[in-house]
Parts: structure tokens; sequence; C-alpha cells
């Protein structure tokens, strides 16, 4: 296991469009997040997953973002009818289940996203 | 709305000096702090997960503090190295939560 997957790394796409992204966390992980970073921020929450369940879901997200892990395994993210806005940088981390309280989360690389 | 606050924004030191950082986090339900390092162009890495009031962890140069009762981290460099230049980001964490991001702390290092 190399670690969490993110897919694709960059994104660029015209503004109305819809994209989807994909994490794959590492295999025994129940546990997986997904942040967004824009410039001068720190990585803002969007939703997690306890194996296929969605835990949470930001209140600043709109219904134009959805978030899926049908399997407990992969999670993919859409954002339908993209704006200018949803640039950022997409992080997706992973984890067990933090009944241990020293475990950390492991990130993937990121998926760029320009909106043109 | 749980605020995680970090200071300074950015820091600039010279080769050899050592600095340190602030993370500020709400003191209540406290489960876990996290300190992660993000070099340009890679992931996010963990530094350290501090979970008891008074933990003190070291890993080479670096090392951390935790006072939960107030609610605060230092994160402390010794004789910062270019190598060190990275973002410092701390997360909080209430119960089993999720990991809520304070806004970084972007280190350059000059030789």
């Amino acid at each position: 296991d190399t670690g969490v997957s993110q897919n694709p790394r960059h994104k660029i796409t015209k503004r109305g469009q819809n994209v989807t992204f994909r994490c794959d966390p590492i295999s025994e992980h129940n546990r997986l997040y997904w942040y967004r970073q824009t410039l001068g921020q720190g990585p803002e929450f969007l939703t997690y997953f306890q194996n296929e369940a969605q835990l949470e879901k930001s209140r600043l997200l709109s219904d134009r973002f959805s978030a899926e892990r049908p399997k407990g395994s992969f999670s993919t993210l859409e954002i339908q009818r993209t704006e200018q806005g949803d640039s950022a940088m997409y992080l997706c981390a992973s984890s067990v289940l933090p009944h241990d309280r020293n475990i950390e989360a492991f990130f993937g690389q990121g998926t760029r996203l320009t909106v043109v | 709305i749980l605020n995680v606050e970090q200071s300074p924004q950015s820091l600039h030191v010279q080769e050899g000096d050592s600095t340190n950082f602030t993370c500020s986090f709400p003191s209540s339900n406290f489960y876990a702090l996290h300190w992660y390092r993000w070099e340009t162009a890679k992931s996010p890495e963990a530094l350290f997960v501090m979970t008891l009031n008074g933990d003190e962890k070291k890993k080479g140069r670096i090392s951390a503090t935790l006072n939960t009762k107030e609610g605060y981290s230092y994160l402390y460099i010794k004789g910062s190295q270019p190598e060190d230049s990275a973002t410092y980001l701390c997360a909080f964490m209430r119960n089993t939560d999720k990991l809520i991001f304070g806004t970084g702390t972007r280190l350059q290092v000059f030789p």
C-alpha cells in the first residue's frame, strides 16, 4: 500500500461543467475525510465518512457538492455546475477509527481544481 | 463553530535561528491535537499527535507542547534549516469527531 491516492492531480474545467474527483484511502482505514484548501487558508472541512456512512457534511457546502463512499473503500467528490469560487486544492485524508487518541490521519497529494 | 487559530501567519528566519509557533483551540471536549508539516507539492505529513495535558513530544530538532486546560500548543524548531521551510498546520479533534485545521504558519528559512 503506497498511501492515500487522489486522482486527478490537476483539473481545469469551464464554469458550469461538472467535475468528479476520486480518493483511494489506505486499505485498512475506515475513516475518510475531504477538505478544501484555498490560498492563505488552512484545510477547510467538507465532509467525512465512517466506512460507507457519511457522518457529517459542512454547512458551508452547497448542494452542488456531493460525496460518496459506496463500499467503504474509495470515495468520490462531485461538484456540479462549477463556479470560479470552487477553484481550490481538494484534499483527501484517511485514518482508522480514532479509538486510540494517538491515531494520525494520512493525506493524499490533493487535486487542484481550476475553474475558468 | 470551532475556531483553531495559528500565529504567526508567516515567518522568515535565517538558517540556524530557533523559532516557535502557536496553535489555539477550544479547551472543552478535547480529544487530540495534531501537528502537520506541508511542503509544496507534497502531502501534509503528521509530525505529532498530542493527547495529554502537559504532553511534550520531540522529533529531531522539532518539539511540541500541549496545554489542554487553556487551549494552546506550541511547536518549536531548534536551529532552523532551509529544508524546514514548509507550512505547519495544527488540527484539533473534539471527541472522535473530524479534524478542524488552523490557517497554518508558513515558515521560510533562508540560507
